[in-house]
């Protein structure tokens, strides 16, 4: 299984709703990671866990906020959102964080916030 | 301040031929390397990887060259197939917090 699954697939949120994304993965990584990629733009880096702790906060609003329950499961809880953070978020794993392995990606979920 | 560069937005190539996609970067604390293939409404999946110790790394039809005095690398494809039809992002870490840092990719159109 070399698979990241992300629910759900699109979501269309008001900017007053609270809403969470959900990543999960079975490869046995320890390293999780959230993008976000808004169109024609390479994907943004926003959290990192390693071993299911907070590891990097690429300086992300509040109104965002990532949990890891445990070493399979990613969460990304939304409230407050503005419509410009309508984009596609990336979840992604990696074996563990900052040695040579690659990240494999989920589909995403593209988010439109009205 | 964009570190990976792919300047050249889109490409287009005949079926069988070579493909060559580009990508340079500026900070030279990177020392790994890794091409990601996204198609449409799908996230982005590993194509192949090197590591700074390497100038070379092969992997079927696709062979990524790194040139670390020009800080540039090249992806090639050979034969090209209209299933390689897809958007390629470079992508670089390295440095004191290793996250992946990406270039903002090359549409590749493989023409049948």
């Amino acid at each position: 299984d070399t698979e990241v699954t992300q629910t759900p697939k699109h979501l269309v949120m008001g900017m007053t709703n609270k809403k969470s994304l959900k990543c999960e993965q079975h490869m046995g990584h320890r390293a999780m990671y959230w993008y976000k990629q808004k169109a024609k733009k390479p994907p943004e880096l926003m959290f990192v866990y390693s071993y299911e702790k907070l590891s990097i906060n690429e300086s992300v609003p509040s109104r965002f906020s990532p949990e890891c329950p445990n070493s399979s499961l990613l969460n990304l809880h939304l409230h407050a959102l503005q419509p410009e953070d309508s984009a596609l978020y990336l979840c992604a794993s990696s074996q563990v964080w900052a040695m040579d392995t690659e990240a494999f990606f989920g589909q995403g979920t593209r988010l439109t916030v009205v | 301040d964009q570190q990976v560069k792919q300047n050249s937005p889109s490409l287009s190539v005949q079926e069988g031929r070579i493909s060559i996609l580009n990508c340079d970067y500026t900070n030279s604390m990177f020392d790994y390397f890794l091409w990601y293939k996204k198609y449409p409404a799908e996230g982005p999946t590993f194509l192949i990887s090197i590591s700074s110790i390497k100038d070379k790394n092969e992997d079927g039809r696709f062979t990524v060259f790194l040139n670390k005095s020009a800080k540039h690398l090249s992806l090639h494809i050979v034969p090209s197939q209209p299933g390689d039809s897809a958007v390629y992002f470079c992508a670089a870490r390295g440095g004191s917090n290793y996250k992946l840092t990406f270039g903002k990719g090359t549409l590749l159109t493989v023409n049948p």
